[in-house]
């Protein structure tokens, strides 16, 4: 597609449940990044993964989040015996960063998915 | 980490007047961008600016990185640039992780 595209756009589950998150990279990019945005926190960075490397795990907030990318495209954010401050919006974005001759780190975010604990 | 700090935080402006719009951060960067984030909570990437001046029809950027800020000019503004302003940024060495500002929350009256 065009743009960076997340599934669901909205999921309500309860307390204790596991979630499954997806994004979509803009085609070609070779770098994926998920944040979460929230009142009181803002928006903070979780986890960034280029290429092949390693990803950077640095900001996930506790071991029942974990994140996966498939075929250096498609990610899955999974969250674990969600609690209710896991109530966010969670978002995507990608960038070119890495690619041979771009300098750039622009980031093309996605819609987000609006995740509720109840 | 780094730190960013954006000001004003909340901005009202009649339709037609221009604004600056500052972010301030603590450390050597060399990724800087700025974003806007409509009322239906889409981010739209608007600059990456870690250095020099940028135009983009009627927004402009300059971060002077020696000395640690970055501005954001809007003129002759529109219902339409409502929203939140987002200023993020990012050093060498920490890959692609952004630090976010708090934002700007701008409010164009017509």
């Amino acid at each position: 597609g065009a743009g960076v595209s997340q599934s669901p756009s909205n999921k309500v589950t309860e307390k204790g449940k596991d979630v499954e998150l997806r994004c979509d990279p803009i085609s070609g990019h070779t770098a994926l990044y998920w944040y979460r945005q929230s009142l009181g926190q803002g928006l903070e960075f979780l986890i960034y993964f280029q290429g092949n490397s390693a990803p950077d795990k640095s900001g996930l907030p506790s071991d029942r989040f974990s994140a996966e990318r498939t075929g250096g495209s498609v990610s899955t954010l999974t969250i674990q015996r969600t609690q209710q401050e896991d109530s966010a919006v969670y978002l995507c974005a990608s960038s070119l960063l890495g690619v041979s001759g771009v300098s750039t780190d622009t980031q093309y975010f996605g819609p987000g998915t609006r995740l509720t604990v109840l | 980490g780094i730190q960013v700090e954006q000001s004003p935080p909340d901005l009202i402006l009649q339709e037609g007047a221009n604004s600056t719009l500052r972010c301030n951060f603590s450390d050597s960067v060399n990724n800087l961008q700025w974003f806007h984030q409509n009322p239906w909570g889409q981010l739209i990437n608007l600059f990456y600016i870690p250095s020099g001046t940028k135009q983009n029809g009627r927004l402009s950027a300059t971060t002077v990185a020696t000395e640690r800020y970055s501005l954001l000019y809007i003129s002759s503004s529109q219902t339409t640039d409502s929203g939140v302003y987002f200023c993020a940024a990012g050093r060498r060495g920490s890959q692609g992780n952004l630090i976010f500002g708090k934002g700007t929350k701008l409010s164009v009256k017509p």
